[in-house]
């Protein structure tokens, strides 16, 4: 199974922009990439996912590298109700299963 | 909310007892997934249906584990003769029919204890 790799914690200022990376080298050319948050003691929630190109919602912006060997989640201006842990995961194309991560702990100081 | 539940919430039994978890997907969405996490950790992939028909099953859902869903609408999750290491938040999702690519919607989870 295809694995990501993201770093255990990030720590960012409140209202500035956060980029969380992702690895995903073993990534097969037709997996997506899905992005999740979780707050503690909840279920995660979608944050937004993307195949090739770069995509764009209200709540972040998914940078593709070429290669399809990394991406980032880039939050254009963080604040306290974003402190979450992040999980970058793949959508296999064989049986639609998410592969989880550890993910990334966000931590928002105002 | 997601518009996917799961009751109960929270569920605190004792070694050896069975438990049995309810999760009610959003109505059109045909796949349902279940997933286990233990503290610290990302969810776990515990089995999956389309409709009512479960086609895939982790090696990590032992035979005390079971889970249904008659009728393709809601799913349980059985555990019998549960153990102090089946502690965990159990946790359902569903996605739309037609999209595989979809995103998976969650509910909240019921976290169980085992004492």
């Amino acid at each position: 199974d295809a694995k990501t790799t993201q770093p255990n914690s990030m720590e960012s200022n409140e209202e500035e922009p956060v980029h969380l990376p992702c690895n995903h080298s073993t990534i097969s050319g037709t997996d997506y990439i899905h992005w999740y948050r979780q707050l503690p003691s909840q279920g995660p929630e979608y944050v937004i996912h993307g195949l090739t190109s770069n995509v764009n919602n209200r709540m972040a912006s998914l940078a593709i590298a070429e290669d399809r060997k990394s991406s980032t989640l880039i939050l254009h201006r963080a604040t306290l109700r974003d402190a979450a842990v992040y999980y970058c995961i793949l959508l296999q194309d064989s049986n639609y299963q998410l592969i989880w991560g550890a993910g990334t702990k966000l931590i928002i100081k105002p | 909310d997601t518009g996917v539940s799961q009751d109960p919430r929270h569920k605190i039994t004792k070694r050896g007892q069975n438990v049995t978890f309810r999760c009610d997907p959003i109505s059109e969405h045909n796949r349902l997934y279940w997933y286990r996490q233990t503290l610290g950790q990302g969810p776990e992939f515990l089995t999956y249906f389309q409709n009512e028909a479960q086609l895939e099953k982790s090696r990590l859902l032992s035979d005390r584990f079971s889970a249904e869903r008659p009728k393709g609408s809601f799913s349980t999750l059985e555990i019998q003769r549960t153990e102090q290491g089946d502690s965990a938040m159990y946790l359902c999702a569903s996605r739309t029919p037609g999209q595989p690519y979809s995103r998976a919607f969650f509910g909240q989870g019921t976290r169980l204890t085992v004492v």
